[in-house]
């Protein structure tokens, strides 16, 4: 049962423009929802994160939106950049230091 | 060490053989995690140690695959008779306890053939 779905699986973008990541998850007991991102050799890294009492949160060019009826939440990349290359995995836990749950990844390119 | 160190980095392996993959936490982190990763494929949890509770292992794929963490440190995953479909890269994190969120090592690629 995949509790995490995530789209697109890829995704191209000219540089400047916004990317957009999409996950929703089936779970009501989840409470943390973080978006890692991984450069090719590398483990995950965090990049931001959300709890469900709030429906956005912003870090730097990065936002995250959460709609917790519908059970979703985005990741909005603005302005991006060649360095955004990677992939983006979104996931979801229960509980402080729980496992998380992950989407299937989605593979960024952005274009010069 | 500054973060959560893997090794090997890569392993190369012959069907049947066992195999050990070792992950050294971040010093502090109480937390450790076993995921594995699968070429083109999403994170897939295997196994979870939280101090000197009980592992929570429900992630694990056979009775192949087991895994200690000894003194509250250091993690063993072993793959017993490695099989072709246990190539992929096999990653662990480290955190916390009460916190969100953990720190990924770079992982062990592990190739049977």
């Amino acid at each position: 049962q995949q509790q995490v779905k995530q789209s697109p699986q890829s995704l191209i973008v000219q540089k400047g423009g916004i990317s957009i990541i999409n996950c929703a998850y089936e779970n009501t007991a989840f409470d943390y929802f973080p978006w890692y991102q991984q450069f090719p050799g590398k483990g995950p890294a965090l990049l931001i994160a959300i709890r469900p009492d709030v429906s956005e949160k912003k870090e730097g060019r990065f936002t995250i939106s959460f709609n917790k009826s519908a059970k979703q939440f985005s990741l909005h990349i603005m302005d991006s950049q060649p360095g955004d290359s990677a992939t983006y995995f979104c996931a979801a836990s229960k509980a402080a230091g729980n496992k998380l749950t992950f989407g299937g990844g989605t593979r960024v390119l952005v274009k010069p | 060490g500054a973060g959560v160190s893997q090794s090997p980095s890569n392993k190369v392996t012959e069907k049947g053989k066992d195999v050990e993959l070792r992950c050294d936490p971040i010093s502090g982190h109480t937390a450790l995690y076993w995921y594995r990763q699968s070429l083109g494929q999403g994170l897939e949890f295997l196994i979870y140690f939280q101090g000197n509770s009980a592992p929570d292992k429900s992630g694990l794929p056979s009775d192949r695959f087991s895994a200690e963490r000894t003194g509250g440190s250091v993690s063993t995953l072993t793959i017993q008779r490695t099989q072709q479909e246990d190539s992929a890269v096999y990653l662990c994190a480290s955190g916390r306890r009460g916190t969100y969120g953990y720190t990924f090592g770079s992982g062990t690629r592990l190739t049977v053939v």
